[in-house]
């Protein structure tokens, strides 16, 4: 299917356990960006890619690890869970060039126990 | 840096009222700003967004905005609230080179019968 997927949509993991949520999009779209959602901070942006092995900080990348081999997956691993990164995270795909909305997938809701 | 804000966490309307909601930005270079809406368990949509050109542009659902330079805003509008508009509701800016969205809190939108 066309489009930006993210899988799981749902994750309940323990503190200190390794996790990575999934990204693909069909696009060939240069940029993808992870975010994570909490109530009232809106989207924060956690690490962003500009192209297959090009990544940069985003806001908030503590205890975040991203890769981006292939230019349609961008995973997002949490190497240590912690409680406080019990979050719903959003992954996003842009074809660059300023004009050019970002796409988002739906969303993969974390639950850190 | 790049920041917005948007005035009020949460908005309430009746049926058929009018919907406006405010979103100021700031940007060092001329700005990109979209607007997107959140309906619950879902991703991101755009609804509209500014690039160059007329400032008032037109979106889906019924939706548009206008982008004030001087005022530093981007608001929206719809001239008649209908239930299915309740929804969070995200203003966003970007750089030149569509790398960097940057995201304001968000407005929840109640529409009351």
């Amino acid at each position: 299917d066309a489009g930006i997927t993210q899988s799981p949509r749902y994750k309940i993991t323990e503190t200190g356990r390794q996790v990575t949520l999934m990204c693909h999009q069909t696009w060939s779209h240069s940029y993808m960006f992870w975010y994570r959602q909490d109530l009232g901070h809106g989207l924060r942006l956690i690490y962003y890619s500009a192209a297959a092995d090009i990544t940069d900080k985003g806001e908030v990348p503590d205890g975040y690890v991203v890769s981006r081999s292939k230019t349609e997956n961008f995973p997002l691993t949490l190497e240590s869970a912690t409680r406080s990164q019990t979050s719903v995270y959003f992954c996003a795909s842009s074809g660059g060039g300023g004009n050019t909305e970002a796409f988002f997938g739906q969303g993969t809701r974390l639950t850190v126990v | 840096a790049q920041s917005v804000t948007q005035l009020g966490s949460h908005v309430s309307v009746s049926e058929g009222a009018l919907v406006l909601l405010r979103c100021n930005y700031s940007s060092s270079v001329p700005p990109y700003l979209f607007w997107y809406v959140q309906y619950p368990n879902q991703g991101l949509q755009l609804l509209l967004k500014y690039t160059t050109g007329a400032t008032l542009v037109k979106g889906i659902n019924g939706f548009e905005a206008e982008f004030k330079k001087s005022e530093t805003s981007f608001q929206l509008t719809k001239p008649s609230a209908h239930m299915s508009d309740a929804a969070e509701y995200f203003c966003a800016v970007s750089d030149n080179y569509g790398q960097n969205f940057v995201f304001g809190p968000g407005t929840r939108l109640s529409v009351l019968p």
